[in-house]
């Protein structure tokens, strides 16, 4: 079945290492999105890329990065995790921009991040 | 600020109960309310998409409607059972940009 895929599904990590949390998917869909939540919290996005395009949320902070290498894969690096990085980051596909808005996002089930 | 509510925070009722919860959001300029169910250690799943006012959407025992004049949409579940424990999440958007705004969502869960 076509999906999105997120490893792993649970990662624990230093203060201030470096982490990747890394999203596939087989839809070959051209939007992918990241959502930060925080407990108790709504999604946040954080940034979306259409294909090669990377569009950055303005409240995004530099300690967060994405790349695109490909249409299937997408990764969320985290430069120097904070306590206060502590949260679920679900990744979403959508056909196309407006593909996102009449027949919704495919999320993937999540990477939960502890910063220990 | 864009900002979309939902109320209540969670709920907990019998099987059998039927429920309702909200989500609220500001009207002008909306385009689309998405609703999507996300049971423990799955991807959250797309259960409705509207955009016109008056919309109403159903899928089995769930339903969904939609005021974009007052800026809110109620999810109904009829005679609920334990299978539809999860956290309902509701977003919406206020262009063609694809961008959703999600509230922080309804924890629904439905004992035996």
């Amino acid at each position: 079945d076509a999906m999105v895929i997120q490893n792993p599904r649970y990662q624990v990590t230093q203060f201030g290492k470096p982490v990747t949390l890394s999203c596939s998917q087989t839809l070959n869909h051209n939007v992918m999105y990241w959502y930060q939540q925080k407990s108790s919290q709504a999604p946040k996005l954080l940034f979306h890329y259409y294909d090669k395009d990377f569009n950055n949320e303005a409240d995004t902070p530099d300690n967060f990065q994405s790349r695109r290498p490909n249409t299937s894969f997408c990764f969320l690096d985290i430069r120097s995790p904070g306590l206060g990085d502590a949260a679920m980051y679900l990744c979403a596909t959508s056909r196309d921009l407006e593909g996102a808005l009449y027949y919704g996002y495919t999320f993937g089930s999540g990477t939960r991040l502890t910063v220990v | 600020i864009l900002n979309v509510e939902q109320s209540p925070q969670s709920l907990h009722v019998q099987e059998g109960d039927s429920t309702n919860f909200t989500c609220s959001f500001p009207s002008s300029n909306f385009y689309a309310l998405h609703w999507y169910r996300w049971e423990t250690a799955k991807s959250p799943e797309a259960l409705f998409v509207m955009t016109l006012n008056g919309d109403e959407k159903k899928k089995g025992r769930i339903s969904a409607t939609l005021n974009t004049k007052e800026g809110y949409s109620y999810l109904y579940i009829k005679g609920s059972q334990p299978e539809d424990s999860a956290t309902y999440l509701c977003a919406s958007s206020w262009d063609q940009g694809g961008k959703l705004i999600f509230g922080q969502g309804t924890e629904l869960s439905v004992k035996p």
